[in-house]
């Protein structure tokens, strides 16, 4: 079946520094999106991207959905301590058959910044 | 608007026990999602419905889980008999057809002793 990459597995930054991490699959996904879980809470979407090469931007952070439809990277610009958590991306399979709907998870990147 | 709704927040039962995971979707929503969340595993998902009509299972471990959507606004998640390895966070999330994006709910933690 499908899988995502998603690299690094863990970062301990200080604050007010930059974070990037990425996506890479072995499958063509129309969208990619990009989700935050804070600790006892369900993921929350960040950022949802659905076309290839595109840049989207919400406040600090950027993702951009390659333009191979096979990866997409995330970056967090100026980090403050609540930016801790969980960042999971997710990809979602070309439309059409039973997988429509049905998003696949990477690992998730574990952030901790510290003040 | 009040937004995927689980219940319990938290379960801890014993093995061989039946346990009953509960969702209720945003309104109008037409898709329902349930996943399973370890440290080892990750987010895993286990079944997902669309207009309460099951498409897609194979994520289901074994016979002990079912799941059932007996109308748009509910949805259990049913583990019988449970075992110590089903323990870990289950998700509830749903989503509009089109709209690609899957809102959460908090997760009920289950711990089976």
């Amino acid at each position: 079946g499908q899988q995502l990459n998603q690299s690094p597995q863990s970062m301990f930054i200080q604050e007010g520094e930059d974070v990037s991490m990425n996506c890479t699959s072995s499958s063509i996904f129309n969208t990619w999106l990009w989700y935050k879980q804070d600790p006892g809470e369900g993921p929350v979407l960040l950022i949802a991207l659905y076309k290839a090469g595109e840049l989207t931007s919400n406040g600090r952070l950027t993702a951009q959905f390659g333009i191979t439809r096979k990866d997409s990277f995330l970056n967090i610009s100026a980090s403050i301590p609540s930016d801790v958590g969980i960042y999971f991306c997710a990809g979602q399979l070309i439309p059409g058959g039973t997988s429509y709907g049905k998003l696949t998870f990477g690992q998730g990147t574990i952030l901790t910044v510290h003040p | 608007d009040a937004g995927v709704i689980q219940s319990p927040r938290h379960e801890v039962t014993e093995m061989g026990q039946e346990v009953t995971l509960r969702c209720k979707p945003i309104s109008g929503h037409d898709y329902l999602f349930w996943y399973r969340q370890t440290m080892m595993r990750g987010l895993e998902l286990l079944i997902y419905f669309n207009n309460n009509v099951p498409i897609d299972d194979s994520g289901m471990p074994e016979d002990r889980f079912s799941a059932k959507m007996p109308n748009a606004s509910f949805s259990t998640l049913k583990i019988q008999p449970s075992e110590p390895r089903d323990s870990a966070v289950y998700f509830c999330a749903s989503s509009l057809m089109g709209t690609d994006t899957q809102y959460f709910g908090p997760g009920t933690r289950l711990t089976v002793l």
